[in-house]
């Protein structure tokens, strides 16, 4: 079944505490993004990766950490310095020469 | 950087009723335009795109959205909702990047 997986669907972060959310595609795309998702504000983009062991910024890196050791893996690190972690985030791939991204089931992250 | 805005948060329509909902952007250039769609717990799903060609384009579900490149906006519009198409919609612009609107709501009562 292709595809691109997230998980935990739902996840609860302590003070203080590093969370790894998780994000793999089956689809053989290069690019690979990440994005939170806030009631009214739309989707910001955290991260992306267009090749492995490449990464670029987005709007919103500030707290967040990633890595591209594969192709078919991006996995998104919340860090303590995020202080306001709570919300949707939302994995993307998309074949760059069809300029089309396609979205996982999001991961729902809250402060305990 | 360019910017996406969607002017109605919350729409609310009975079945039946013709929808069209905005999206306009501040970037001039040439740029890939999006429809996305968000079931309630479901995947966002693409809607419908503009490349080039046909300014009109036509997605799933009846849903069309018509690209006015001298107003720099790409609305959807259906002519006529039906109560499953209650969900969340994206507008989507990309140059360099993708950009997303705020989302519009739209709730259909049966």
């Amino acid at each position: 079944d292709g595809g691109i997986t997230q998980s935990p669907k739902y996840l609860f972060r302590k003070e203080g505490q590093n969370v790894t959310l998780s994000c793999e595609q089956n689809l053989n795309h290069d690019a690979m993004y990440w994005y939170r998702q806030d009631p009214g504000q739309g989707l910001r983009l955290i991260y992306y990766s267009q090749i492995v062991n490449d990464f670029q910024k987005g709007d919103i890196a500030e707290g967040y950490s990633v890595s591209r050791e594969k192709k078919e893996s991006f996995p998104l690190t919340v860090t303590s310095a995020q202080k306001n972690p709570t919300a949707f985030y939302l994995c993307a791939s998309a074949d760059l020469a069809k300029n089309i991204q396609y979205f996982g089931a999001g991961t729902r992250l809250s402060v305990l | 950087a360019q910017s996406v805005s969607q002017h109605n948060h919350h729409v609310i329509l009975s079945e039946a009723a013709s929808l069209e909902l905005g999206c306009n952007y501040s970037y001039g250039g040439t740029v890939n335009l999006f429809w996305y769609v968000q079931y309630p717990g479901q995947h966002l799903q693409l809607l419908l795109k503009y490349f080039s060609g046909d300014p009109l384009v036509k997605g799933i579900k009846g849903f069309e959205a018509e690209f006015i490149k001298s107003k720099f906006s790409f609305n959807l519009r259906k002519p006529s909702v039906q109560w499953s198409d209650t969900a969340e919609y994206f507008c989507a612009v990309k140059d360099n990047d993708m950009r997303f609107g705020a989302g519009t709501r739209l709730t259909v009562k049966p």
